[in-house]
């Protein structure tokens, strides 16, 4: 029982466009989330992240929106490069203890020059 | 001068074999993490260290052991590897136990042949 889910496994846009990425979660008592980053043969590094009494916070060309009532959380990157290229994983927890975040899958974006 | 580092990168092991992998941050983090990523790519955790204390034991066979030496090291030995043992093992800290993220280590890589 996958409690994240990332439901595009790749996703493919051109250096400059939007790159939108999409998160959904079933627990409603998840009140914390964030975004990870991936390279391949490193770890994730955080990126951003958003409480529950937010609907969006922005990092420079990262911006992370939430929509509590339809579960769903999307990381929008504006405008992309191909630096960006990486795995993506979205992270959710009830609360602000890292270790009880649950992970999505991950979805690998490439940003094409 | 990696923040969170753990050894080996790859291990490749035949069943019924006894591994272990090291990790040490050099961040001056209280708590450590251990988590297996399996083959559907979710993160899943394993166990946390804060201080040296065990503070999160998920449901892992007790084949898998986790030991910290101290606050900067957890080093996770796994008895009788099994094929089902086959993963990505990321080891990660973070500041204290409420931290909101985590730094992670590149990743082990182990193959149970």
């Amino acid at each position: 029982d996958q409690q994240v889910k990332q439901n595009s496994p790749s996703l493919s846009v051109q250096e400059g466009r939007i790159s939108i990425l999409n998160c959904d979660y079933t627990n409603s008592m998840f009140d914390y989330f964030l975004w990870y980053k991936k390279y391949p043969a490193e770890g994730p590094t955080f990126l951003i992240s958003i409480s529950s009494i937010k609907d969006k916070n922005e990092d420079g060309r990262f911006t992370v929106f939430l929509n509590k009532s339809a579960k769903h959380l999307s990381l929008h990157i504006v405008p992309s490069q191909p630096g960006d290229s990486a795995v993506y994983f979205c992270a959710a927890s009830g609360d602000t203890n890292a270790g009880k975040s649950t992970f999505g899958d991950g979805t690998t974006l490439t940003v094409k020059p | 001068d990696t923040a969170v580092s753990q050894t080996p990168k790859y291990l490749v092991t035949q069943m019924g074999n006894d591994k272990s992998i090291k990790c040490e941050q050099n961040l001056g983090h209280d708590t450590m993490y251990w988590y297996k990523q399996d083959s559907k790519k979710f993160l899943k955790i394993m166990f946390s260290y804060n201080n040296k204390e065990l503070i999160i034991n998920e449901t892992v066979p007790n084949r898998f052991s986790p030991k910290s030496p101290d606050k900067a090291h957890l080093n996770l030995h796994i008895n009788s590897l099994e094929l089902g043992d086959s993963a990505v093992y990321f080891c990660a800290s973070s500041k204290v136990v409420t931290s909101t993220h985590q730094y992670f280590g590149a990743g082990t890589r182990l193959s149970v042949l």
